[in-house]
């Protein structure tokens, strides 16, 4: 199975801070690789597909790169309903694998 | 606007099947693809498998010997069943849709989610 590692596990920030998560694909998985929001309680959402292309109704804020085995996902400016948990997912390899997700809070 | 609802009993028996249905609005089955994922403590997020319309399957090999997923286009749902269960299956079960041009892809939307525990 691909192994996707995300870093960091958990991240603390003020509002309005630049966010930077990361993913790191055990192989080259080209640029299959989706990001999920998820709020306590509630099922993940998509945010990003393909590496860098926004979900519907997604703000403009989230923004993903890469491409092959080292993946970005930034928060340009920190707001407060963004406190979740974030997943990315790979689907280059049979079975899709998700990261162990990087827990945000607010500082 | 597509909404997917999972339901199914709570509480499972160890050795016995769990068994879920989703249950989709705002569009048909027959026309994507439709998955199944679970989250535990323990595993985070675990891809299950996912059906075709045409009744073609593809499972994650470490559940493939107990998983069956169908569908039911007359009633617009699908469903999963996971044969001799296990407390290691306690688990948050979401159904999905596959948004992809040939099954594996991305997630979106998701139902809300359902809780399974297997105890006795």
């Amino acid at each position: 199975d691909i192994q996707m590692t995300q870093s960091p596990s958990s991240l603390s920030a003020s509002v309005g801070d630049r966010v930077t998560i990361t993913c790191q694909a055990s192989l080259d998985i080209n640029n299959y690789l989706n990001w999920y929001q998820q709020k306590p309680g509630k099922a993940p959402k998509l945010l990003i597909y393909d590496a860098s292309n926004l979900g519907t109704g997604v703000p403009s804020r989230f923004s993903g790169s890469g491409s092959g085995t080292d993946f970005t996902f930034t928060i340009s400016s920190l707001q407060p309903e963004d406190i979740a948990t974030y997943y990315c997912q790979q689907y280059h390899h049979l079975p899709i694998t998700f990261g162990q997700g990087t827990r945000l809070e607010i500082k | 606007q597509v909404l997917l609802q999972e339901s199914g009993p709570g509480l499972v028996n160890p050795s016995e099947t769990l068994s879920l249905t989703c249950t989709v609005s705002g569009v048909s089955v027959s026309d994507h693809y439709w998955s199944w994922i679970r989250q535990s403590p323990g595993k985070g997020l675990e891809w299950i498998g996912y059906i075709y319309y045409s009744g073609s399957t593809t499972y994650n090999p470490s559940l493939k010997s107990r998983v069956t997923i169908s569908l039911d286009t007359s009633k617009n749902q699908f469903s999963l069943r996971l044969s001799s269960v296990t407390a290691a299956d306690t688990a948050m079960y979401y159904c999905a849709r596959s948004v992809s041009i040939f099954g594996e892809g991305w997630f979106d939307p998701w139902g809300q989610g359902t809780l399974v525990t297997v105890s006795s």
